[in-house]
């Protein structure tokens, strides 16, 4: 089965860090560029950045809003994705998943882990 | 940016009726190398991880049932359930994955009326 765990999410203070894991199983790991979008509570969803396959350079991309604060990395060799998260802010509170970054779309997607920014 | 944008932010059809959502992309999200519109559809239902149904715009991902169906051309797509069954209640999103930084639409509640 084609899975995706998320793990590490917790309450910070503000301007803390955190880093989040997702465990992958079921595909080939090394092969696949991965995201990660979060959500809010009670909001929409948010693309947050993604690392393309060492094969293709590994470069990372992320979005304006976590840019200079979040990292994005990978260990194939335990089929695992990262985030790492510093200075947080309040409006990183939010559910954070990982998700495959595929021609056919985001797929599959776990089920998230919580981070809470709060003082 | 790439701006999805969605219509309505809520829908309320009755059991067995159509649910038709729009999504309007800023810009085009073809990929001309093979002519495929870079735009999905998820389902999110309460308490879930969202759920992919639709890539290139009007492929239907495994599993997905035949009441669903996607479609649209250049800045303007359309998810269609006929048929609407209790358990389609959920929030739909657009999204865009042409380019980064890939951008989803706000969301469309359904609801039963």
């Amino acid at each position: 089965e084609v899975q995706v765990v998320e793990s590490g999410g917790g309450l910070v203070k503000p301007g803390g860090s955190l880093r989040l894991s997702c465990a992958a199983s079921g595909f080939t790991f090394g092969n696949a560029w991965m995201s990660w979008v979060r959500q809010a509570p009670g909001k929409g969803l948010e693309w947050v950045g993604r690392i393309k396959r060492k094969s293709d350079g590994g470069t990372t991309d992320y979005a304006a809003p976590v840019k200079g604060r979040f990292t994005i990395s990978r260990d194939d060799s335990k089929s695992t994705l990262f985030l790492q998260m510093n200075n947080l802010k309040i409006e990183d509170t939010a559910v954070y998943y990982c998700t495959t970054d595929t021609d056919e779309g985001f797929d599959p997607w776990g089920q998230g882990t919580l981070v809470t920014v709060s003082s | 940016d790439i701006v999805m944008t969605q219509s309505p932010d809520s829908l309320a059809v009755s059991l067995g009726e159509r649910a038709t959502i729009n999504c309007k992309s800023s810009q085009s999200v073809l990929y001309s190398s093979n002519n495929k519109y870079y735009l999905a559809w998820y389902q999110q239902k309460p308490g879930q991880p969202p759920k992919l149904l639709f890539y290139w715009a009007s492929t239907r991902d495994s599993g997905v049932p035949d009441r669903f169906s996607g479609s649209g051309s250049g800045t303007d797509f359309t998810l269609t359930i006929s048929g609407l069954q209790a358990e389609d209640v959920a929030v739909y999103y657009c999204q865009q994955y042409y380019t980064t930084p890939y951008t989803f639409g706000q969301g469309t509640k359904l609801e039963i009326k």
